[in-house]
């Protein structure tokens, strides 16, 4: 079975300031994805950044890239130039090929003007 | 992009009633969508896996008499909350796989909150 483990309930940055959320899985399966994903108050979810397993190179999405360590199943998102609009619960997950999504239990963060 | 549609968007009902949500993709094709529940300010929780013109897998724990799913089509799964009760007001994620686009990843709907009173 899949497991995912988020260890920060919560975090605040100053706007403009970087900051990285943690992510820790465990899987047997050889071929998944990793993804990060950001629910703002809307509660929408939105796809921030994906990383496939298979690949080394760490995932960059503008502002937001991870470090992917495979060896040590870990899967930190760092952003970079934090704005307001950053705030949000962010839900790191886990996932085979095409099938369904294993969550964190998020991490609410909170960009601070 | 990619267009995951519910309906409604909330509802109240009272206890001991049934309601359906929608989950519709709009410009594509979905053979499988998921179900997810949501407490305020935890996880999702997978409910079911939907696919079109099968039975739906559920998760472990998850009632299927409780919480029925009928994927009818490509673009449409339902989830019916039959015999409501308190415990069962949660916020209700949809998902969407695209068909054609076999592909990693899901398009989430906007979320379904359902109030039992």
């Amino acid at each position: 079975a899949q497991t995912v483990t988020q260890s920060q309930p919560e975090m605040s940055v100053q706007e403009a300031e970087t900051v990285t959320l943690s992510c820790t899985y465990d899987t047997s399966e050889s071929n998944y994805y990793l993804f990060w994903y950001k629910q703002p108050p809307s509660r929408q979810m939105i796809l921030v950044i994906r990383q496939e397993a298979y690949k080394q190179q760490n995932a960059t999405e503008n502002r937001f890239s991870v470090n992917f360590q495979k060896a040590a199943k870990s899967f930190s998102l760092k952003i970079s130039d934090s704005q307001l609009g950053d705030t949000a619960m962010y839900f790191c997950a886990s996932g085979k090929y095409g099938n369904k999504l294993v969550f964190g239990a998020g991490t609410i963060l909170r960009v601070k003007s | 992009g990619a267009v995951v549609s519910q309906h409604p968007s909330w509802v109240i009902c009272k206890s001991g009633t049934s309601v359906k949500i929608e989950c519709r993709s709009l410009d594509f094709q979905a053979t499988t969508m998921f179900w997810y529940r949501q407490f305020p300010k935890q996880s999702l929780m997978l409910m079911a896996t939907s696919n079109e013109g099968s039975k739906a897998t559920y998760e472990q724990g998850v009632e299927k008499d409780k919480f029925l799913i009928n994927h009818a089509s490509l673009t449409l799964s339902t989830l019916t909350v039959t015999s409501a009760h308190p415990e069962d007001s949660s916020f209700y994620i949809c998902s969407a796989r695209d068909w054609v686009v076999w592909s990693y990843e899901q398009y989430f709907g906007p979320g379904t909150r359902l109030t039992v009173t």
